[in-house]
């Protein structure tokens, strides 16, 4: 089991430019799920899919904040454009059964300048 | 909407001592509990998890936490921590929202430091 696998590990650009992160689940997990850190919101849910389907996007931000996935095993968080706001650290999760325990990526340290 | 409280910020124990962190949550209908840990610089790990059956659920490394269900309480305990222990630890639910839909709802998390 390789587990959740995110990229980069860290990423930091200035201002204004396109920022995507990656994640490919654990295989044979159906719910993929972005997630968001920071010391002021903590843990913060940003989009989940169900076999690929987005399900409820609600906590996007805002416009500037896409996911696509657009197979089972690969999944996309793109920043446009990005804000030093949007500075944290992204987790990506899967698992197998809408109830079952999440497993999470080591995580992407984003720094917008 | 479900929500998830975690009574404590920051807790600051010496070793040995013995560890308690409130977490309530909200919500009417059957849930699924767990609680996450997260090392420094690490992603998040499960601890425990209750789904039915007995209330009071062992985890790993010494950890356990007991689901009260007419409190909506699950509090993780631990007699005596390390300093290992020294992480951040989430409290976590999962409520069933229909049409084959769960919305997992992380608490604020509580930071614990052990001394040595």
């Amino acid at each position: 089991d390789a587990g959740v696998i995110q990229s980069p590990r860290h990423e930091v650009t200035e201002m204004g430019q396109e920022v995507t992160l990656r994640c490919k689940p654990i295989s044979g997990h159906d719910y993929l799920f972005w997630y968001r850190q920071t010391m002021m919101r903590g843990l913060e849910l940003l989009i989940y899919f169900n076999n690929n389907v987005p399900i409820d996007d609600s906590g996007m931000p805002e416009d500037r904040f896409s996911a696509k996935m657009p197979n089972a095993s690969f999944s996309t968080l793109k920043i446009q454009p990005s804000e030093p706001r949007d500075s944290a650290v992204y987790f990506c999760a899967s698992t197998r059964g809408g109830n079952q325990p999440q497993h999470f990526g080591d995580g992407t340290r984003l720094s917008i300048l | 909407a479900q929500s998830v409280s975690q009574h404590n910020h920051h807790v600051i124990l010496s070793e040995a001592a013995s560890l308690e962190l409130g977490c309530n949550y909200s919500y009417g209908g059957t849930v699924n509990l767990f609680w996450y840990v997260q090392y420094p610089g690490q992603h998040l790990q499960l601890l425990l998890k209750y789904f039915s059956g007995d209330p009071l659920v062992k985890g790993i490394k010494g950890f356990e936490a007991e689901f009260i269900k007419s409190k909506f309480s699950f509090n993780l305990r631990k007699p005596s921590v390390q300093w290992s222990d020294t992480a951040e630890y989430f409290c976590a639910v999962n409520a069933y929202s229909g049409a084959g839909s769960y919305q997992l709802t992380f608490g604020k998390g509580t930071k614990l430091s052990v001394i040595p």
